[in-house]
Formats: C-alpha cells, sequence, structure tokens
C-alpha cells in the first residue's frame, strides 16, 4: 500500500530535550516536505527537500532541521524544542515538484513541548 | 492581499443542498491548483487538482478563473460524509518555488 509513515504519532516531551520525527514513503517519490498546521494558521511549510540531499527552508524553518540522506526517509529534528513548537505536524511526498504535483500526507504527528 | 484566501466558514448546509466555495490567490504567476479535504484530526488528502478548462469529477466541480485569480469548489447533492474542512492549495513557479496553503473552509452538513 502507498503510504507516508510518520512516528511517533503523539509525543509530549519538555523544552530542550532533543527530538526526531521520522518520516518514511515507500512510493519512490522524489520531493518530501514537512508542514505544521496551528488553529487559525493553517498549513505552513517547515523544510522541503526535492532529492536526496537537496533541502531548503520553507516559511517557517527557525528551531528545525532536516535531512534527506535516503531517498525514501526525510526525519524533521528538534534540537532545543521549546513550548511554541507545539503543533500538529505532517509530512508529505510527491512525485516531483515544489508542490506542482498533488501531495500524499502521513498522518501527523500531534507533538506537546512543556 | 493575502497570498491564499477562504471564507473560514463554518457553512451549515443541509443535505441534498448543493454548497460553493471560492478561493483567491494574489499571485498572478501561480501555475497549479489543488483542493484538499481534511478531516477532523487527520492529514489532509487530495480531492481534485483544478484545471484551467474546469474538471467534474461525480458530484465536485472545480473551476479556476485566472483573469479573477480565483478558484472554486461546487458540491451538489451534498452528503453527510462531505461535511469536512476543504483547503484550497496554490503552487507558483518563480525565483522560488512555493507552495501555499488556504486556512480552509469548514463545511457540516445537517441531517
Amino acid at each position: 500500500e502507498a503510504q507516508v509513515t510518520q512516528n511517533p504519532r503523539y509525543l509530549i516531551t519538555v523544552t530542550g530535550k532533543k527530538l526526531t520525527v521520522t518520516c518514511s514513503q515507500n512510493m519512490n517519490h522524489e520531493y518530501m516536505s514537512w508542514y505544521r498546521q496551528d488553529p487559525g494558521l493553517g498549513l505552513r511549510q517547515i523544510y522541503y527537500s526535492m532529492n536526496v540531499e537537496v533541502t531548503d527552508k520553507g516559511d517557517v524553518p527557525e528551531g528545525y532541521k532536516v535531512s534527506r540522506k535516503e531517498k525514501r526517509n526525510f526525519p524533521l529534528i528538534l534540537e532545543s524544542p521549546s513550548p511554541n513548537q507545539t503543533s500538529l505536524y505532517f509530512c508529505a511526498s510527491s512525485l516531483e515538484g515544489q508542490g506542482s504535483q498533488p501531495q500524499h500526507f502521513g498522518d501527523g504527528t500531534r507533538l506537546s513541548i512543556l | 492581499r493575502k497570498e491564499v484566501e477562504q471564507d473560514p466558514g463554518p457553512f451549515n448546509v443541509p443535505e441534498g443542498a448543493t454548497v460553493a466555495f471560492n478561493c483567491t490567490y494574489s499571485n498572478s504567476a501561480s501555475q497549479s491548483f489543488f483542493w484538499y479535504r481534511q478531516d477532523c484530526r487527520k492529514e489532509p488528502k487530495l480531492l481534485m487538482s483544478v484545471y484551467s478548462s474546469g474538471n467534474e469529477d461525480g458530484r465536485f466541480t472545480a473551476q479556476l478563473n485566472r483573469a479573477s485569480q480565483y478558484i472554486s469548489l461546487l458540491i451538489r447533492d451534498s452528503k453527510l460524509s462531505d461535511s469536512a474542512t476543504y483547503l484550497c492549495v496554490v503552487f507558483s513557479r518563480g525565483r522560488d518555488d512555493k507552495i501555499i496553503f488556504g486556512k480552509g473552509t469548514r463545511l457540516h452538513i445537517l441531517p
């Protein structure tokens, strides 16, 4: 089954404790992206990757890091999480392009930073 | 003008009615347009791409008006299962390719 898999689905942690949210897709998609969704603000892009070893900042990259060492994986790293990073996070992938193709989304990761 | 703007709703509509959503965009260079559907606490899912000539998929019709810079979504014979938030998504190619999601319009279909 074609899918985008995120882990964990839910995480409650404390300020400053490094965490990683994993994202994996099995569709051989070149493009992957991370978004956060907050009430009243909609989906905002954090980082995206056009292909392996190619990553770019989205609209809200501060406080986040990503890597794309393999085509299928695109982890999101919070080196020193803060409460304002409490949000619902989605990973997405598409065949190619920065949004020019329809995207497939993971189930989401609900992150709470205390 | 906001980059992508949608009426937040909520729209409370009786079952069987026709519903229309509009979404305006500010960048005239925008190239690709999509409607996504998002159920409460779930991930967005592609409903349909929007083509220049307009396109239809069952009860759903999407249209693009480049001159006025808006896209629309029409839902005919609405069902209870259509209750969701509908997101307008616009892609613009330029010096920096950019994808913008609208904040969504909430739709409640009433029995």
